[in-house]
């Protein structure tokens, strides 16, 4: 066990709809990674805040939303949702911002867009 | 470019023997290399880590190797065990853009 908590597991909606993901880090730690795994693309970036701030931004589309909040869980906003959306979402947290903070992953939250 | 490739998709090795898992990069200016193990199921677990001002890594029963010359990354797994199974990934740390980039992944099948 990680320590990073994800909800859902699993999500199943329909396409064009809009579902909202959520994570909770390990006590301590201040940033919050968001990533996508799909079968085509591997895992790949979204984005990251630390401290409730922005830090980085990667492969995000302009659909994803995401924000992380004074308690310094974060969630992950997918609206819009298209076919290609359906992946394993993963949280990472970490201590601070340096590549050397190793990322600690939650379990994930699976979604299937119909 | 934005690739961190892997020689091959899938290793299986005897239990008890040891294993090595590659990884091709293609980003010089890259600074700092990770090894995660993905469990069915589980998200990925950090294995060992390695600067580039290192060409060689130990950890228990883990070894990880960087050739900076053909960018070149690996892993070795001494005396491998049925837990060893998994889908192994290297990530590659780019400082501009500050963002980790992740291989395609290598899974591993230890045979009894």
């Amino acid at each position: 066990d990680s320590g990073v908590t994800q909800t859902p597991k699993h999500l199943i909606t329909a396409t064009g709809q809009r579902v909202t993901l959520r994570c909770s880090p390990r006590s301590g730690d201040l940033s919050v990674y968001w990533y996508q795994q799909s079968l085509d693309q591997g895992l790949q970036f979204l984005i990251q805040y630390y401290n409730g701030e922005e830090r980085a931004k990667g492969n995000i589309l302009e659909r994803f939303s995401a924000q992380q909040f004074p308690d310094l869980h974060s969630e992950l906003n997918l609206s819009s949702l298209e076919l290609g959306d359906s992946a394993l979402y993963f949280c990472a947290s970490s201590v601070g911002v340096g590549p050397t903070d190793t990322q600690y992953f939650g379990p994930g939250t699976r979604l299937t867009v119909l | 470019g934005e690739s961190v490739g892997l020689h091959l998709p899938t290793l299986s090795v005897q239990e008890g023997d040891n294993s090595i898992i590659n990884c091709a990069y293609s980003n010089s200016a890259s600074d700092y290399f990770i090894w995660y193990k993905q469990e069915s199921g589980k998200g990925p677990q950090f294995i060992i880590d390695i600067r580039s001002n290192m060409d060689k890594r130990q950890g228990q029963r883990v070894t990880v190797l960087l050739n900076k010359t053909v960018k070149h990354l690996s892993l070795q797994i001494a005396a491998t065990q049925p837990g060893d199974s998994a889908v192994y990934f290297c990530a590659e740390y780019r400082g501009g853009a500050q963002k980790l980039v992740f291989g395609q992944g290598t899974r591993l099948t230890i045979n009894p």
